[in-house]
């Protein structure tokens, strides 16, 4: 079974930082983009990065404070997070690319993270 | 960056209504359009992709359609599982989803 699983989510201080983790599983992770999506309480959805091997592209609203990365080798998906401000208060998805046939959409999501940033 | 729209935001309707959501891009996105379903504390399910190919698993009441800037989904005879918030996205340039349009029970 295809499957994402997102951890490290929590409670932080204004300006403080956090690393969230994507464990994935039932798929070539290394042959796949992937992407982190959130969504802020009772709002929408905001792509927020995109790594496919060392390329990577972020939103403006988190670029320059947020990091992307991959090991593929344990098949995982990391989202370094810093400065942190409440307007970054989400659950936070890790998103597979849909691949060659499909495009760059999002076929299979986590369950999600939460991250709350408030004094 | 492309901008994404929805029509409407929130539309009421009744098991086995036909409905239909519109999305509007800000420029051209060819045929690079996806819908996703969410239901509350869950997670987007993907339903349509390259505007009107249906993810594998999606009932065939889900259709999609358009290309350029505009945009529909249909449902061709609501289920009670379909109520529910449902969003385009463009895969053009980058990602951008639209705002969303909630379907509820009228």
């Amino acid at each position: 079974e295809v499957q994402l699983v997102e951890s490290g989510g929590g409670l932080v201080q204004p300006g403080g930082s956090l690393r969230l983790s994507c464990a994935a599983s039932g798929f070539r992770f290394s042959d796949y983009s992937m992407n982190w999506v959130r969504q802020a309480p009772g709002k929408g959805l905001e792509w927020v990065a995109y790594i496919r091997s060392d390329m990577t592209h972020y939103a403006d609203s988190v670029k320059g404070r947020f990091t992307i990365s991959r090991d593929n080798a344990w098949n995982s998906l990391f989202l370094q997070m810093i400065s942190l401000t409440a307007e970054d208060t989400a659950v936070y998805y890790c998103a597979k690319e849909g691949g060659f046939h499909k495009g760059s959409v999002f076929d299979i999501w986590g369950q999600g993270t939460v991250v709350t940033v408030s004094s | 960056d492309i901008q994404m729209t929805q029509s409407p935001s929130t539309l009421s309707a009744s098991v086995g209504d036909r409905v239909t959501i519109t999305c509007r891009a800000s420029q051209s996105i060819n045929s690079w359009l996806a819908w996703y379903q969410q239901k509350p504390g869950k997670a987007p399910k993907l339903l349509i992709y390259k505007a009107s190919s249906l993810e594998s698993g999606v009932p065939s009441r889900f259709s999609g359609s358009g290309s350029g800037t505009e945009f529909t989904l249909t449902i061709s005879s609501l289920q009670p599982d379909d109520f529910a918030t449902y969003y385009c996205q463009q895969y053009n340039s980058f990602w951008a989803f639209g705002p969303g349009t909630t379907v509820d029970i009228k």
